[in-house]
């Protein structure tokens, strides 16, 4: 029979340019979000993590952008190299829900060199 | 590698058998988490564990899904009469309270 693929959004840069990832979380009482960087056959790799009591937090190349009132989250990576290649998933965690993390769909980020 | 390791790392079945995965968290992590990932999705959570102590179940998991965390440290997960559905990668993850968890490689089940 005929199989129907499920497409990622896919980002595609050239390396060296930054790239920026985007997400809408579902759940206004959300308070704690995290990206996650996936390699094909591996687990995803956790890479930056945001509080809701704030706005931006920066790591090593990555930097996360939190807009609480439109419900958005963002991830930059600077100076991305091929190795950043990867599907990125956002993932929220709804206060007073326990620890379950909700995931995102997913975007699949290419660098070409 | 995070620390969080599972076993076996690919399974493959016939419909209708057993299967039961185990992982290994992180050693000073209390909570440990089940999830399951489909082709082209992200995780769906399905269960989780702190110490001892099942806190908390999906509605994705049936009754033919079981987990346990017997001494609050390794936990396995059993499936019983293996649907084609049930095919995924199953992932185990693990924290320390509320902060963020790091995943495994997880196993990847295909039933045939």
């Amino acid at each position: 029979g005929e199989s129907v693929g499920l497409h990622l959004p896919t980002l595609s840069v050239q390396e060296g340019d930054n790239s920026i990832i985007n997400c809408a979380y579902s759940n206004s009482a959300s308070d704690y979000f995290i990206w996650y960087k996936q390699e094909s056959g591996k687990g995803p790799q956790f890479i930056i993590d945001i509080r809701s009591n704030m706005d931006k937090r920066q790591g090593q190349r990555v930097t996360v952008l939190l807009n609480k009132t439109v419900k958005h989250l963002s991830l930059q990576i600077a100076a991305t190299q091929p190795g950043d290649s990867a599907v990125y998933f956002c993932a929220e965690k709804v206060r007073n829900q326990g620890g379950k993390l909700i995931f995102g769909q997913g975007t699949e980020l290419s660098v070409k060199p | 590698d995070t620390g969080v390791s599972q076993d076996p790392r690919h399974k493959i079945t016939k419909r209708g058998q057993n299967v039961t995965f185990r992982c290994d968290p992180i050693s000073e992590h209390n909570r440990l988490y089940w999830y399951r990932q489909t082709l082209g999705q992200g995780p769906e959570f399905l269960t989780y564990f702190q110490n001892e102590a099942q806190l908390e179940k999906s509605r994705l998991l049936s009754d033919r899904f079981s987990a346990e965390r017997p001494k609050g440290s390794f936990s396995t997960l059993e499936i019983q009469r293996t649907e084609q559905g049930d095919s995924a990668m199953y992932l185990c993850a693990s924290s320390f309270e509320h902060n963020e968890q790091f995943f495994g490689p997880g196993t990847r089940l295909t039933v045939l």
